[in-house]
């Protein structure tokens, strides 16, 4: 079947460190991967996606490679800033419009 | 601004009493509507899928007759929890198909307590 596992929280970083949020996934066929973002009081919105393997999504100076060969999608930042703290969420969706989501890790950046 | 809006952000209501939780399409039509809900350190767990003038669909172990889902419009979903437990605490949040883009849009997602 379909999962996701993310790395648990909280993480809590100083501003201008470097981010990783570890991100694998389990498919049966060839999924697409996502990070949502939830910052407090608001929806989940999509930050970035990869629909394919070798893939790179970027936004907000986030980054995450598809990587087939090591089933992971993990989420980069190289400078993370106080206004990024919010809580990050993998996904896979094969076919269809289901989600498969991780756990969520909750991030917080200290100035 | 927000696509897609749910409401209550969070409720609290006493064990044995129903609450309805609202999932309204702003900018779009929805055919197809989803509802999803997380336990503590668990993840988002879709419950059913909500299909405008249809009955709704649900995943394996949810029980349809506690978490009654009416999608009677192109913009608007109810999930309604009746008869609720302290074990149905948790965070539902829903999200919309635009089939126009191709894309899914949140909701702000809504917590429920019972106590």
């Amino acid at each position: 079947g379909n999962s996701v596992t993310q790395m648990e929280g909280p993480v809590t970083l100083s501003e201008e460190a470097f981010l990783t949020i570890n991100c694998t996934y389990t498919a049966t066929g060839y999924p697409s991967l996502f990070w949502y973002v939830q910052y407090p009081g608001e929806g989940l919105q999509l930050l970035l996606k990869a629909t394919k393997a070798d893939d790179k999504g970027s936004n907000k100076g986030f980054e995450a490679t598809y990587r087939k060969e090591t089933t992971s999608f993990h989420l980069e930042k190289g400078s993370v800033q106080v206004s990024d703290s919010a809580v990050y969420f993998c996904a896979l969706r094969e076919t269809g419009n289901q989600f498969y989501f991780g756990t969520g890790t909750s991030l917080t950046v200290i100035p | 601004g927000a696509v897609v809006s749910q409401h209550p952000s969070w409720v609290i209501c006493k064990s044995g009493t129903s609450v309805k939780i609202e999932c309204r399409s702003l900018d779009f039509q929805a055919t197809t509507m989803f509802w999803y809900r997380q336990f503590p350190k668990q993840s988002l767990m879709l419950m059913a899928t909500s299909n405008e003038g249809s009955k709704a669909t649900y995943e394996q172990g949810v029980e349809k007759d506690k978490f009654l889902i009416n999608h009677a419009s192109l913009t608007l979903s109810t999930l309604t929890v009746t008869s609720a437990h302290p074990e149905d605490s948790s965070f539902y949040i829903c999200s919309v198909w635009a089939s126009s883009g191709n894309t899914i849009y949140f909701g702000e997602g809504s917590w429920l307590t019972v106590v």
